[in-house]
């Protein structure tokens, strides 16, 4: 049983570039959430989706766009990439107002 | 505008004794609220789960008290061990919502 897979797992960017960071879960729930963790800020929210064929801002949304593929998919792009979107990145499911379930992160430097 | 506050950054406790985790929120209509643990470079892990329903849950050496008037949550580890010693986020969200906030974290050390 896989769970929350995110590829990749390190990753590094020039100012500029863009890069689309992948998730796929297997436990067909219906709600994904992509969330930024940087040192003394906690994890904040990026974007979530609560079904498929939607997509929500959270806290801090900027710079980043989101697709809900399908059930099991949900990606992350980062169309120009900057070095204050240097962070670890963590995927997460869940059912409908049950607990989260995480990805092991995408840990992204742009330099 | 901070919803979920966790206002310790760190707790170190001896082995064997109690460990209380703090956390305060600001939205009242925040109903559901979990408690997760993370390790260095891994992913963070479900701990315990509370609605706004009931004012306490246990599970094993975990037990969280939720205090509606006050606004506020706390995670008791009894009796902690020194592989408890990870950082501690507290999460929220209300009804009709799937959007779930985190705290910033507290790191917990157990000394043995």
């Amino acid at each position: 049983n896989a769970g929350v897979t995110q590829t990749p797992k390190f990753q590094v960017l020039k100012t500029g570039q863009s890069m689309t960071l992948q998730c796929a879960q297997d436990m067909n729930h219906n709600s994904m959430y992509w969330y930024r963790q940087d040192p003394g800020m906690g994890l904040r929210l990026i974007y979530y989706s609560a079904s498929e064929g939607t997509t929500d801002k959270g806290e801090v949304p900027n710079g980043y766009n989101v697709s809900r593929l399908n059930k099991r998919e949900f990606s992350l792009r980062l169309e120009s990439a900057a070095p204050s979107q240097t962070s670890v990145y963590f995927c997460a499911s869940r059912r409908i107002r049950e607990k989260l379930f995480f990805g092991s992160g995408t840990q992204l430097s742009v330099l | 505008d901070q919803q979920v506050k966790q206002n310790s950054p760190s707790l170190s406790v001896q082995e064997g004794r109690i460990s209380i985790l703090n956390c305060d929120y600001t939205n009242s209509m925040f109903d559901y609220f979990l408690w997760y643990k993370k390790y260095p470079a891994e992913g963070p892990t479900f701990l315990i789960s509370i609605s706004s329903i009931k004012d306490k849950n246990e599970d094993g050496r975990f037990t969280v008290f939720l205090n509606k008037s006050a606004k506020h949550l706390s995670l008791h580890i009894v009796p902690s061990q020194p592989g408890d010693s990870a950082v501690y986020f507290c999460a929220a969200s209300r009804g009709g919502s799937e959007k779930l906030v985190f705290g910033k974290g507290t790191k917990l050390t157990v000394n043995p």
